[in-house]
């Protein structure tokens, strides 16, 4: 079936550090959303992209969404503990019928 | 307050037991879905409905099942049949999207833990 593929699976980082996770169709997205999932809780929905070539911010967050809309990135600067989870993008695609697609996600650790 | 209640919060199952997860929504949200959660798998994703007395199947829907006979309300069995129950299962909501265009987020709920006894 349809995949989207998030890269890396893990990541520690010292306080301080940037931090960046990559996200991978094989197939044009309609759109990309990303959650983040804290230790023991439930994933909360960060942002939405929808058009090629998209960047957004939310202060130390940078969302981006690929020219071709294929592909997705989410850039951590100047990483803080609260920034601790597990962080999932979620792919829509253009078919009747057809729910979102999570990425296995990124588990970011971060060391003060 | 809106949001999304699962109960229970954990739920022990016996060899050959079906056991009924719930979940109630109050956001007046069209469409829901049930996702298992694994370490390291991410969200798979179960059944959804977009609208009462009508789902989908999702990924991973052999061994469960589902209703939605209410707006508010669609409860998962874990089935006998399911025979690797043992994982967290995550409720969600949100309005309903268009084909065409843009999904709406997702709101989830706090999850049910399900272990075999």
């Amino acid at each position: 079936g349809q995949q989207v593929m998030q890269i890396p699976q893990y990541q520690h980082v010292q306080e301080g550090e940037d931090f960046t996770t990559y996200c991978n169709s094989s197939t044009t997205l309609s759109n990309i959303q990303w959650y983040k999932q804290r230790p023991g809780g439930h994933p909360v929905f960060l942002i939405q992209l929808v058009k090629s070539g998209e960047v957004k911010k939310q202060k130390r967050l940078t969302f981006q969404f690929g020219e071709a809309k294929k592909n997705s990135s989410l850039h951590i600067t100047a990483t803080q503990t609260t920034d601790v989870g597990t962080y999932f993008c979620a792919g829509f695609l253009i078919q009747a019928g057809t729910a979102l697609i999570f990425g296995k996600g990124t588990t970011l650790s971060v060391s003060s | 307050d809106g949001g999304i209640t699962q109960s229970p919060k954990y739920l022990f199952r016996k060899e050959g037991q079906n056991v009924t997860l719930s979940c109630e929504q109050n956001l007046n949200h069209d469409a829901m879905y049930w996702y298992r959660q694994d370490p390291g798998q991410g969200l798979r994703l179960i059944y959804y409905s977009q609208i009462v007395n009508d789902f989908q199947k999702g990924d991973i829907a052999e061994g469960y099942s589902v209703s939605r006979e209410k707006k508010e309300s669609f409860p998962l069995t874990v089935t006998s049949a399911q025979k690797n129950p043992t994982a967290f299962y995550l409720c969600a909501s949100s309005p309903k999207g268009t084909v065409s265009g843009p999904n709406q987020p997702q709101h989830f709920g706090d999850g049910t833990r399900l272990s075999i006894l």
